[in-house]
């Protein structure tokens, strides 16, 4: 079965601190990996989209990596501050025989504090 | 920005009635979803669609259908309301070239008593 795993479900850190999010998924075969952050009561946003075929993608203070042959990405987050304390999501694209499939984890919700 | 908003934000209904709730993107993307979220299930993905009156089933499809007419508009509705089906809706859009990348709406929170 395809799953993605977040853990810590929830991580507190003092402002300034860098820290690293991962996200883990049980298949190789996928077509990319896509990490949100949800502040309380709202949507998503999206973050950074990492194809298949990529190792990293950076935006800012933020940069996402990928290893498909063990399963795993991290996001890392450089010099936190209070406005990153959110819920962090990664969704993956898994492909099998031609069909796609979405799948998100549970998220890790972050608190930065001042 | 993906030009997507929802409608009702809030809705509170009775169980048993039907309820639809609308997400409209401006756009012109291809491939349209929904998705419920849930405390300690995440997100989980109901119906999408990859095309006008081209819809397909989710994970969690039982309960729900879907309707695309137009490309701006895919609507979800719950034909008989059910308290199991109270949660935050949120509609998402697939970006143009198959690359899956997904953007968001704002949500819509339903509650079902």
């Amino acid at each position: 079965k395809q799953e993605v795993t977040q853990i810590p479900a929830a991580l507190s850190v003092p402002e300034g601190e860098n820290l690293v999010l991962n996200c883990s998924f049980t298949d190789s075969a996928i077509y990319n990996l896509q990490w949100f952050r949800q502040d309380p009561g709202k949507g998503l946003t999206s973050l950074l989209l990492i194809q298949s075929s990529q190792r990293e993608q950076t935006s800012g203070r933020l940069n996402a990596s990928l290893d498909k042959s063990s399963g795993r990405s991290t996001l890392y987050i450089a010099a936190s501050q209070p406005g990153d304390s959110a819920t962090y999501l990664c969704a993956v694209t898994f492909t099998t025989s031609g069909t796609y499939k979405y799948i998100f984890g549970t998220g890790t919700r972050l608190k930065v504090l001042a | 920005d993906a030009g997507i908003t929802q409608s009702p934000r809030h809705k509170v209904t009775e169980t048993g009635t039907p309820v639809t709730l609308r997400c409209h993107q401006t756009e012109n993307h291809r491939y349209m979803y929904w998705y419920r979220q849930d405390p300690g299930h995440g997100l989980r993905l109901i119906h999408y669609s990859y095309g006008v009156k081209d819809t397909d089933k989710g994970e969690v499809s039982d309960g729900y259908s879907v309707s695309r007419s137009k490309t701006e508009d895919f609507l979800l509705t719950l034909e008989s309301a059910t308290s199991s089906q109270t949660s935050v809706y949120f509609c998402a859009v697939g970006l143009a070239g198959g690359s899956y990348e997904q953007y968001f709406g704002p949500g819509t929170r339903l509650t079902v008593t």
